[in-house]
């Protein structure tokens, strides 16, 4: 069974810059979260998803930050414009939500804003 | 506001110690704990745990809940420099619910030296 995938691995950018991150969850997962790792800190949900509607966005700062999965497969997550606290792993994870309860991750995007 | 606490922030031990790492929980419809291990970016799955006083082990790794006092345990002995990483707890979903997020702590920092 292949494995969530993100991409890209590693950005830098500037602050006031633009940056998008992609995620394809394992084939049949029906919910797909984004979270958000700073350093020293433990991942904090972004936004999930259930199929192509979003569930829970409420730590999304949707003054910078926005969130899509259409078709209900795999999700992008923007930012624009990059503040330099935005620095940090950027994790998606994909859960067969009538199954079992763990979540699967993928590798992160580790995002530098400089 | 749900809030998932590990203790210690970090610890570091020798080859062979046995160590325990704790998180305790304060959640509205709390539904089960899931214990992963942070190597480098992906979080991997180790244990999820629904009831209380049934341990659950892997290998040198074993866990339990208590859902009276409202915390978990993860338990590793004899341990190896492959068991550095840091260890998340989460409090989160269990077999079904499509609007159960994963709630982490910041982790315990695990360093085990030769």
């Amino acid at each position: 069974e292949a494995g969530v995938a993100q991409s890209p691995r590693y950005k830098i950018i500037e602050k006031r810059q633009s940056v998008a991150f992609w995620c394809n969850p394992i084939s049949g997962h029906a919910t797909l979260y984004w979270y958000q790792q700073i350093l020293g800190q433990g991942p904090k949900l972004l936004i999930q998803f259930q199929n192509n509607g979003v569930v829970d966005d409420s730590q999304l700062p949707k003054d910078r930050f926005s969130a899509e999965r259409l078709k209900g497969v795999d999700s992008t997550l923007k930012i624009q414009p990059a503040k330099l606290e935005d620095s940090a792993v950027y994790l998606c994870a994909s859960r067969p939500s009538f199954r079992t309860g763990e979540a699967f991750f993928g590798q992160g995007t580790r995002l530098t804003v400089v | 506001e749900d809030k998932v606490v590990q203790s210690p922030l970090s610890l570091v031990v020798h080859e062979g110690d046995t160590v325990t790492l704790n998180c305790s929980y304060e959640v509205t419809n709390f539904r089960s704990l899931l214990w992963y291990k942070q190597e480098k970016k992906a979080p991997t799955f180790l244990f999820m745990l629904t009831s209380s006083g049934i341990e659950k082990k892997s290998g040198r790794l074993s866990s339990i809940l208590d859902k009276k006092e409202l915390f978990s345990i993860l338990n590793i002995t004899a341990t190896q420099t492959g068991d550095s990483a840091i260890y998340l707890c989460a409090v989160g979903p269990a077999y079904g619910g499509a609007t159960n997020k994963l709630i982490f702590g910041t982790g315990t920092l695990l360093a085990v030296q030769p």
